[in-house]
């Protein structure tokens, strides 16, 4: 179990400029999460993937969001033209089954100038 | 509005003593999950307690669940300076899809 792996650790970009942001989840978890955390709140839920379908997406996910995993192992997420309110740290966690505890990475801290 | 909100927002305590966190949510859950998060890191699993349970320890953790109260409790006795971190109640409410709902975290800071 090397445990869930997120890269990269931190991102500087430009407003308006595209990011994207690597999950790899524990490999014989096949439930896959991504979340956002700002400063002194909560995780707060945006999709979520069983195996390579994305089942659920939070309804405050801008279309300038989008995830994939296209081979229900790694995920991506890719913010296109990013505003000042996407900063924030991204969270990708994964879990075995549903309402099973989740194993979460270190986080994407993307910072947006 | 968040399904889980936790209780005090902070807490500051001296290491020995024990420290009690609360958790209340809106709506009928399956489970609701206690995780603790170190800053900068990724969040920690501390224990799962489901809705026919009352009360879960596991080492130095006790949380109990009051589901007529839509409540929980967090007690981590003996705290150490290592127990500095936010704790979070997670709640997978039944009307929330397959999804985790947390709560905004209670600081805990533990003085040597």
């Amino acid at each position: 179990d090397t445990g869930v792996s997120q890269n990269p650790r931190h991102k500087i970009t430009k407003r308006g400029q595209n990011v994207t942001f690597r999950c790899d989840p524990i490999s014989e978890h096949n439930r896959l999460y991504w979340y956002r955390q700002t400063l002194g709140q909560g995780p707060e839920f945006l999709t979520y993937f069983q195996n390579e379908a994305q089942l659920e997406k939070s309804r405050l996910l801008s279309d300038r969001f989008s995830a994939e995993r296209p081979k229900g192992s790694f995920s991506t997420l890719e913010i296109q033209r990013t505003e000042q309110g996407d900063s924030a740290m991204y969270l990708c966690a994964s879990s075995s089954e549903a309402y099973q505890p989740q194993h979460f990475g270190d986080g994407t801290r993307l910072s947006i100038l | 509005s968040q399904q889980g909100e936790e209780d005090p927002q902070a807490l500051s305590i001296q290491e020995g003593e024990n420290a009690t966190m609360n958790c209340s949510y809106k709506t009928s859950i399956n489970n609701l999950q206690w995780y603790r998060q170190n800053s900068g890191r990724g969040l920690v699993h501390l224990i799962l307690i489901r809705s026919n349970e009352r009360e879960k320890h596991s080492g130095r953790l006790r949380v109990t669940l009051d589901t007529s109260k839509k409540s929980s409790s967090l007690l981590i006795t003996a705290s150490r300076a290592a127990d500095t971190a936010s704790y979070f109640c997670a709640t997978d409410a039944k009307n929330y899809g397959q999804n985790f709902v947390f709560g905004p975290g209670t600081r805990l800071s533990v003085l040597p």
